[in-house]
Order: C-alpha cells, then structure tokens, then sequence
C-alpha cells in the first residue's frame, strides 16, 4: 500500500490563485520530496524537505513538514496556467533502501 | 543536471509479443534504477530495484518472469516485458541514482516515461 496520501485529489483555480495540497503518511520518514508531472510526462523534481526541517521555500512554492502529525503541504502561490499539472508527494526511508514511496496525488488546474 | 532517457516513448505492441523499454543515464553513472508503473490518473507504484551486476528485487507482487529486468552497465538498464497482454498497458517510468550522489540525499533522476499500449 501506499505510504502516502494526498488530498484534495483535484484542484480548480484560477490564474493568480494560490494552489494547497497535502500529503500524509504512515511511518517514520527521512526526507519528503515533492515532484510535478505534466499529462503522459516524467516527474520534475520541486523541493525536498528533510524530517528535521519544518518549511522550506523555493520560488513560487513553500513547503511544510509536521512529522508529528505525520503530514506535508505543498503551497504554489500566484499560480500560472502553466502551472497545470499533477503533483505528487514522495517520502524515503533509510531502512527502506532510500526508495521512494509515492503518495496518490494532486491533479491541478489552472484556469487562464 | 542529471538527464536519464527512455526508448522508446511509446510503443504499441500485440498480445503475445514481448517488449523492451531502455533507461540510461546520460551525464552520469548509475548503480541504481528503480522501474515504476502509472496507470491514467493514478500513482506511480515501484515495481522493481535494478543494481548495476545483480538482480533485480522486485517488489511484492510483481512478478519476475513477467518484467524481466536488465542492469548490465553504469549507465543502462532494460524492462522487457514478456508475452505482454492488454491488461499490462500502462506507462512505465525509470529512475537513476548516481553512484556517487550528486546531492546529500541520493536524489533520484527519473525519465520521460514509455507508454505501452498492448492490442
């Protein structure tokens, strides 16, 4: 099964909106990466957090940890159409080989 | 920064007929790739860990003798999926970790993805 879950599963917003999405997940973690995949494309890697650090930033996104709660979000703000897509959360664990376990993701729609 | 390619992007196959999907890494070594599958609008599920001259792990439930993996060299890895049925189309997405990691968390490099479409 999945470690992680994400909600909500679709987004719909329009240009200049921000966009939120979270994730959750079972065990002890790592680090919790986020990455973006366009329709029928790879992932992009965005951001990784490690599970000592409890936000972090990169441009237009912001992303935070609460390993107590066991969760994630992932905050885009001032979105772009371009910036369609579906976005996945990926959790690693070191006594799992470091292989990543991904979340169910979010399809986003950005609205011109 | 890393680049990891697939072959073919799409292919369409017949009932029966085999199939193999290549992964390199391109500007860098990898002794690691991980092989995921994606059906529309779901997840990505790992299905196996490729290590550079030994066998693949497979995870549970993915059968071995159906997704026969292939880790000959640094910077290659081959999925052949075998007597391929229609039930086994899907997008097929590889990743590569570097030998000596690029960055502190052993990042993984994925590819663009091959969709297999079985008639």
């Amino acid at each position: 099964s999945q470690q992680g879950e994400e909600d909500p599963q679709a987004l719909s917003i329009q240009e200049g909106e921000n966009a939120t999405m979270n994730c959750s997940y079972k065990t002890s973690i790592n680090n919790l990466q986020w990455y973006r995949q366009n329709s029928g494309r790879g992932l992009v890697h965005l951001i990784l957090i490690r599970s000592n650090e409890r936000e972090k930033h990169s441009g237009r996104l912001r992303v935070t940890l609460d390993t107590s709660k066991k969760s994630s979000s992932l905050l885009i703000t001032a979105s772009r159409a371009a910036d369609t897509a579906s976005y996945f959360c990926a959790t690693t664990l070191e006594a799992a080989g470091n292989k990543l376990t991904f979340g169910g993701g979010t399809r986003v729609l950005v609205k011109p | 920064g890393a680049v990891v390619s697939q072959h073919p992007s799409r292919v369409i196959c017949k009932s029966g007929t085999s199939v193999k999907i290549e992964c390199r890494s391109l500007d860098f070594q990898a002794t690691t790739m991980f092989w995921y599958r994606q059906f529309p609008k779901q997840s990505l599920m790992l299905m196996a860990t490729s290590n550079e001259g030994s066998k693949a792990t497979y995870e549970q439930g993915v059968e071995k003798d159906k997704f026969l993996i292939n880790h000959a060299s640094l910077t290659l890895s081959t999925l052949t999926v075998t007597s391929a049925h229609p039930e086994d189309s899907s997008f097929y997405i590889c990743s590569a970790r570097e030998y000596f990691a690029r960055g502190p968390y052993n990042e993984q490099f994925f590819g663009p993805g091959t969709r297999l479409t079985v008639l």
